[in-house]
């Protein structure tokens, strides 16, 4: 059954590495979010695109964070250099076109601690 | 500044019993309303939704109230099942912007 994938599912690595995170969203979707979820914000926008264009990343602090898509099975989101504070559990979601919000899809998340 | 607010961080209840999760907002432009659920190790999956048109929608044990004029809505479980342990995220938009998300409620049904 369609999902969106996410790889790694944790991640663990030191202060200062670079970190790239991946999702493949559900075929035929051209919507695609990317979410951090904390425990004092709860789930933030960092990105979004449709058609592999970036419509907001407002969400992402921009020195060190980056999103793109480099094809419609591909969105990816980079952490260079990564910090503690950015440990969190990333989201990607992804929507068909002309989707109503409710048909927005999780994928289950990657775990990243930035020791 | 959260525009979505879920101010209790978890809830408890004894299986059989009512769940009721509340969400406040601030943004009197949003004009549709979402819960989504979570299971610990997966990502938010939908749950319920609201159109601000509407003051209550339900679908089986779950209940969405919307309360306009207090920018309040809230989340009735009845009646709460084990299964229904989980974190619940209430969201909401405006016409096409993506969503906003509350910090989200965790809830156990006590068996």
């Amino acid at each position: 059954d369609a999902r969106v994938t996410q790889t790694p599912r944790h991640k663990v690595t030191e202060m200062g590495q670079e970190v790239t995170m991946r999702c493949q969203p559900i075929l035929g979707h051209n919507t695609v979010f990317w979410y951090r979820q904390t425990m004092m914000q709860g789930l933030e926008l960092l990105a979004y695109f449709r058609n592999r264009a970036p419509l907001d990343d407002s969400g992402m602090p921009k020195d060190r964070f980056s999103a793109e898509m480099p094809d419609a099975t591909l969105a990816t989101l980079k952490i260079q250099p990564s910090e503690p504070r950015d440990s969190a559990v990333y989201f990607c979601a992804s929507g068909p076109p002309g989707s109503r919000p409710d048909e927005q899809f999780f994928g289950p998340g990657t775990r990243l601690t930035v020791l | 500044d959260q525009q979505v607010k879920q101010n209790s961080p978890s809830l408890s209840v004894q299986e059989g019993r009512i769940s009721i999760l509340n969400c406040d907002y601030t943004n009197s432009m949003f004009d549709y309303f979402l819960w989504y659920k979570k299971y610990p190790a997966e990502g938010p999956t939908f749950l319920i939704s609201i159109s601000s048109i509407k003051d209550k929608n339900e679908d089986g044990r779950f209940t969405v109230f919307l309360n306009k004029s207090a920018k309040h809505l809230s989340l009735h479980i009845v009646p709460s099942q084990p299964g229904d342990s989980a974190v619940y995220f209430c969201a909401a938009r405006t016409g096409n912007t993506p969503l906003v998300f509350g910090k989200g409620t965790r809830l156990s049904v006590i068996a």
